[in-house]
């Protein structure tokens, strides 16, 4: 069966610090990948999604970057953290097939 | 552009209630997928009921329902003898047969009283 891993569960950053937010899926093989940010009480915010290993596309201009070094891994990335940038982070994968996504467990990420 | 509305912020029912969520998306496609998500106080998202868009049956997965009215674009969801666990934001979302990007809804804040 297939599964989602998505860490840290939690984060609390200083402003100006990195950021690295790993997702890695088991048991399929070229899946579509998502990264999504969530603010409290609110909506998804699609922030990248990736077809295959190297592509990705960004939905919103910020302050992130997406990468995808291997076929199952999808990283989140920040040089420099926005007290903007708090929020909770949620990565999902699917198959293409209009079978809806599976999601992972997300990060709260808090800049401080 | 595909858009879709969910048009209770919030809403409220007693214990084994019945609650109906709200939901309308605007397209100008044929085929496509319908969704209700479920983000309980964990925040976890777990996909409810799937909906394909050509088929005329409302979906069904025990007590969760829809009411898919294609032609007023419209995709509700049911929930019957609703309990404390349902408690959640629930999120509509529409996905066009073309492009597997889903277009969400803002989502409805359920809560069920005891």
């Amino acid at each position: 069966s297939q599964t989602i891993h998505q860490w840290p569960a939690t984060l609390v950053q200083p402003v100006g610090s990195p950021l690295s937010l790993e997702c890695t899926v088991e048991g399929t093989s070229n899946p579509n990948l998502y990264w999504y940010r969530q603010a409290a009480g609110r909506g998804l915010q699609l922030l990248f999604y990736s077809v295959g290993i190297g592509q990705i596309s960004s939905e919103v201009p910020q302050n992130l970057s997406a990468s995808r070094p291997q076929d199952r891994q999808f990283i989140l990335s920040s040089k420099k953290l926005l007290l903007s940038d708090s929020g909770f982070y949620l990565c999902a994968w699917d198959a293409g097939d209009n079978y809806g996504y599976t999601f992972g467990s997300g990060t709260r990420l808090t800049v401080v | 552009a595909q858009t879709v509305t969910q048009s209770q912020p919030e809403m409220s029912v007693q214990e084994a209630e019945t609650v109906t969520l709200s939901c309308t998306y605007d397209t100008s496609e044929n085929n496509y997928y319908l969704f209700w998500y479920k983000q309980p106080p964990s925040r976890q998202m777990i996909l409810v009921i799937r909906q394909e868009a050509y088929k005329q049956q409302n979906a069904t997965e025990n007590r969760f329902s829809v009411n898919f009215q294609k032609a007023a674009k419209s995709f509700s969801l049911k929930i019957s003898d609703s309990q404390l666990g349902d408690t959640a934001m629930y999120f509509c979302a529409f996905g066009p047969d073309s492009n597997y990007q889903l277009i969400w809804g803002a989502g409805t804040k359920l809560i069920i009283k005891p």
